[in-house]
């Protein structure tokens, strides 16, 4: 069964510090991996996608690391800011089904000042 | 990009009542999905919606309870039926644009039952 796991299930950090969001994955045959923002009362907006290839991807302050050999993805966000509160969505793509999509429960972070 | 409306944007109905959730695009798209995500939960897919064709459901979702339209390629409706508190839920249409990875998702609509 595809399954996505996400650690921790939240987090509390400063502003202005770094934190770093886990991904593990059971999703068979792998198409890519995506992270999603999504702030309380919205839908989810697209950070990163990552096909087998790449190892990592930026966008800002946002860094995804994916190694598929360990079926690991990691999201690291760097000098934290108020506004990156909100929950962060691991989701994988799997070939099967129409590249059917595989959501994580999401680690829900919260910066204070 | 795709820019996704929703309509309501969140409502509380009565027990035994149905709501109809409309999602409009700003451009066409083939594909069109609605999800459903309960309090504290991550998104659950309800159904894929092509249209020209008939929705298909994933397991655990029917045909009776969540009937879709999808009249062109840019709107679509899904009406949750009969309602029960258990449907109290956030519901998110999203579209994929063909040639990419990209899912993009709308606001999503709060739905309360009492």
């Amino acid at each position: 069964k595809n399954q996505v796991e996400q650690s921790p299930q939240s987090l509390i950090i400063l502003e202005g510090k770094n934190c770093t969001l886990q991904c593990n994955y059971t999703v068979s045959p792998f198409s890519n991996l995506r992270w999603y923002k999504q702030d309380t009362g919205r839908g989810p907006v697209s950070l990163t996608i990552m096909t087998f290839s790449e190892n990592t991807k930026s966008n800002g302050r946002y860094t995804a690391t994916l190694d598929a050999d360990t079926k690991q993805s990691s999201l690291h966000i760097t000098a934290s800011q108020l506004s990156d509160s909100a929950s962060y969505i691991c989701v994988v793509s799997s070939y099967n089904a129409g590249n059917m999509l595989t959501f994580g429960g999401g680690t829900r972070l919260m910066v204070k000042p | 990009s795709a820019v996704i409306s929703q309509k309501p944007s969140r409502d509380i109905c009565q027990r035994g009542t149905s709501l109809t959730i409309q999602c409009q695009v700003d451009s066409q798209v083939t594909m069109m999905f609605w999800y459903r995500q309960q309090p504290g939960q991550s998104l659950t897919l309800i159904a894929t919606a092509n249209q020209g064709s008939e929705a298909t459901y994933e397991s655990g979702f029917v045909i009776d309870k969540f009937p879709i339209s999808r009249p062109n390629l840019t709107f679509s409706t899904l009406t949750v039926s009969n309602m029960s508190p258990e449907d109290s839920s956030i519901y998110l249409c999203s579209v994929s644009k063909g040639g990419t990875y990209e899912q993009y998702f709308g606001p999503g609509t709060r739905l309360t039952v009492t």
